[in-house]
């Protein structure tokens, strides 16, 4: 089972600023087959990112997912209001899918 | 527009069962691989399930194994999960969601309680 560690559990941030996502793999992602969610309270998460940095249909350019193998990044070049959220990693080459445990951006 | 509509959701005790429903539409149900995903009260998503197109194939997570059971009629757009020998543990809402790569199209989750 691939275990998915995200870094920082909880980053606090301002709008405008750049926010920076990290998800670690405990092995090598197959064919970087890792996507990217955000989930706000009360709401299904939404896909912004899968194959590792390929934006799903309608995700502003400000998001970015980049990394391959084992290290990922989810990078929000500038934040907007609406961008505070959970946000969580997920991989699909194997079963089972797992999830990252999320990163809480939450406004300064 | 693509919509995934779960139902069957409630309270049931520990050792009872309960069997979801997702309702699809705007899409042709039977090309895709579909999924069921929870997520426990303030906690994390995980993913329980999916089946192949025509139901051939199907995976579960190790702890619902034997407990739960994915299924799928293609004539009625629907997607199933039969939930026995409940947990406390397995309270959460649980998702529908179309493929089983990334998930691209999701429902609204409906919401199984297990309590005494």
């Amino acid at each position: 089972e691939v275990v998915l560690t995200q870094s920082p559990g909880t980053l606090s941030l301002s709008p405008g600023e750049r926010a920076t996502l990290s998800c670690r793999a405990s092995q090598s992602v197959t064919r970087n087959f890792l996507a990217w969610y955000q989930q706000k309270p009360g709401q299904a998460p939404r896909l912004l990112i899968y194959d590792a940095s390929i934006r799903a249909t309608g995700i502003p350019d400000r998001f970015t997912g980049s990394g391959s193998g084992t290290d990922f990044t989810l990078t929000i070049s500038r934040l907007e209001p609406e961008d505070f959220a959970v946000y969580y990693c997920q991989h699909y080459g194997s079963s089972p899918r797992t999830f990252g445990q999320g990163t809480n951006l939450e406004i300064k | 527009e693509v919509q995934l509509v779960e139902s069957g959701g409630g309270l049931v005790q520990p050792g009872g069962s309960l069997r979801l429903s997702c309702a699809a539409s705007g899409f042709t149900f039977g090309d895709y691989w579909m999924s069921w995903v929870r997520q426990a009260p303030g906690k994390g998503l995980e993913w329980v399930a999916h089946i192949k197109v025509d139901g051939s194939e199907k995976y579960y997570l190790d702890s619902v194994k034997g407990r739960f059971a994915i299924s799928r009629d293609n004539a009625k757009n629907s997607l199933f999960l039969q939930m026995n020998s409940l947990r406390v543990d397995d309270t959460a809402v649980y998702y529908c969601a179309r493929g089983a790569a990334a998930f691209e199209y999701w429902g609204q989750g409906t919401l199984v309680t297990v309590s005494s």
